[in-house]
C-alpha cells in the first residue's frame, strides 16, 4: 500500500525557514517524480515544485522559486521541501504527492498524495 | 505560465443530476490534462488524466473530453458523495498549473 505522510510544519515568523519531509512507502520511490503542492486556508490548489526520481531535476512555481529548495533521499525514501525568507502568502497546507507516470522526467499528474502538513507564517 | 480558467465556479445540483464542468487552457495542451476531487480536509483524488482516461477504481459515471483548450467533466448521474469541489490541472508544461477549482453543492 503507497503511503506518503508528511511531517516538519508549525508556525513560524515571517522571514524564517523550515523543512518538510515526505516519508514513502509501498512503492519503488526513486523510480517516481514527486511533487509539492500547496492549499492556503479555503483557496484552491497551487503547484510548488518538483523533482525528478533521481533527484537530477527540479522545478520551481516563479512563487517560490529562490527561496524553497526540493530535494530527495532515495536511501531513506523521503522527500524534502526547504523553505527560506517565508512570507505570510506561503501559509497553507502542504501536500507531497506521488506522480502517476513511471520515470517521468518532472512533475505530471498524481495518483497519492499524503495527508498534509500546515505551515503557518505569522509574527 | 499556462492558466487554467474553470467554470462555473460554483453550483448547485441534485443526486441524480448530469452535471459539467468546463476548463479551458490559455494555450494548447494537446491532451495533458487530469481531473481531481476534493472533500473539505482531505488530500485531492485522481479521477482522470490524459484528458479521458479514468483512474483505476473511479466509476464510470466520471468522464472526461476535450483536447487543446478545452475540456469538460461529466458526472453523468450525480450520487450524494460526489459533492465536493473538483480541480482540472495541465501537465503540458514542467511549470504545473490548477484551475481555481468548481465546488458542486447540494440544491
Amino acid at each position: 500500500e503507497v503511503q506518503l505522510v508528511e511531517s516538519g510544519g508549525g508556525l513560524v515568523q515571517p522571514g524564517g525557514s523550515l523543512r518538510l519531509s515526505c516519508a514513502a512507502s509501498g512503492f519503488t520511490f526513486s523510480s517516481y517524480a514527486m511533487s509539492w503542492v500547496r492549499q492556503a486556508p479555503g483557496k484552491g490548489l497551487e503547484w510548488v515544485s518538483a523533482i525528478s526520481g533521481s533527484g537530477g531535476s527540479t522545478y520551481y512555481a516563479d512563487s517560490v522559486k529562490g527561496r524553497f529548495t526540493i530535494s530527495r533521499d532515495n536511501s531513506k525514501n523521503t522527500l524534502y521541501l526547504q523553505m527560506n525568507s517565508l512570507r505570510a502568502e506561503d501559509t497553507a497546507v502542504y501536500y507531497c504527492a506521488k506522480d502517476l507516470d513511471v520515470l517521468a522526467a518532472a512533475g505530471t499528474h498524481f495518483d497519492y498524495w499524503g495527508q498534509g502538513t500546515l505551515v503557518t507564517v505569522s509574527s | 505560465a499556462i492558466r487554467m480558467t474553470q467554470s462555473p465556479s460554483s453550483f448547485s445540483a441534485s443526486t441524480g443530476d448530469r452535471v459539467t464542468i468546463t476548463c479551458r487552457a490559455s494555450q494548447g495542451i494537446s491532451s495533458y490534462l487530469a481531473w481531481y476531487q476534493q472533500k473539505p480536509g482531505k488530500a485531492p483524488k485522481l479521477l482522470i488524466y490524459a484528458a479521458s482516461t479514468l483512474q483505476s477504481g473511479v466509476p464510470s459515471r466520471f468522464s472526461g473530453s476535450g483536447s487543446g483548450t478545452d475540456f469538460t467533466l461529466t458526472i453523468s448521474c450525480l450520487q450524494s458523495e460526489d459533492f465536493a469541489t473538483y480541480y482540472c490541472q495541465q501537465y503540458y508544461s514542467y511549470l504545473l498549473t490548477f484551475g481555481g477549482g468548481t465546488k458542486v453543492e447540494i440544491k
